[in-house]
């Protein structure tokens, strides 16, 4: 069974930083993209980033880009945000969304349950 | 950038009734390369449809999904209780990639 169980979501300063966490099971991880989408208080989905089963390749919504960086540690199937200089509109679930591909275009068909990320001063 | 906009913002339908939810692509997303998720309030997105017309694992047959280009349709057969939730169709054609504003399906 698949399991993806995100973590690191707090409440934090405008301008500070945060590293969100996102431990994957059920399958093997490196052979999978993961991304990170997410969704502001009442409001739709946004894609926020990929990264490629090997790590090798990531891509980045222009919303984010310079300030959030995604890494995957393909030995503790493990999948990281480390988001920076955090503005208000940063405010949001973040969930973790597992590929069904390697790379390429592919669709999401698993998800965690969300972390909530708050900025605010 | 690919803009999905999808209509309506709501549709308000009786349990037994047929669904018709519509997302409209700005640019063509080849080879159908669209998905359809479900979101119900406090839940993860869960995924229906992929490559426009591809039922995932464990959804049943009453959602179908159809159109090519820029227009794509989400039709469920006969609402079930269960099925009253907001609807998002998401390009994975090109990036970034996108989901429209959604469609909320809500109880008459």
């Amino acid at each position: 069974e698949v399991r993806l169980l995100e973590s690191g979501g707090n409440l934090v300063q405008p301008g500070g930083s945060l590293r969100l966490s996102c431990a994957a099971s059920g399958f093997t991880f490196n052979s999978y993209a993961m991304t990170w989408v997410r969704q502001a208080p009442g409001k739709g989905l946004e894609w926020v980033s990929t990264v490629i089963g090997s790590g090798g390749d990531t891509n980045y919504a222009d919303s984010v880009k310079g300030r959030f960086t995604i890494s995957r540690d393909n030995s503790k199937n493990t999948l990281y945000l480390q988001m920076n200089s955090l503005r208000a509109e940063d405010t949001a679930v973040y969930y973790c969304a597992k590929g069904s591909a390697a790379a390429g275009r592919h669709y999401w068909g698993y998800w965690g349950q969300g972390t909530l990320v708050t900025v605010s001063s | 950038e690919i803009v999905l906009t999808q209509s309506p913002g709501t549709l308000s339908l009786s349990p037994g009734e047929r669904a018709t939810l519509s997302c409209r692509a700005s640019q063509s997303v080849s080879s159908s390369y669209l998905a359809w998720y479900q979101q119900k309030p406090g839940q993860a997105p869960r995924l229906l449809i992929y490559g426009a017309s591809s039922r995932a694992t464990g959804i049943p047959d009453r959602f179908s999904g159809s159109g090519s280009g820029t227009d794509f349709t989400l039709t469920i057969s006969r609402l079930e209780p269960e099925d009253f939730a907001v609807y998002y169709c998401q390009q994975y054609d090109s990036s970034p990639w996108t989901f429209g504003q959604g469609t909320k399906v809500e109880i008459k």
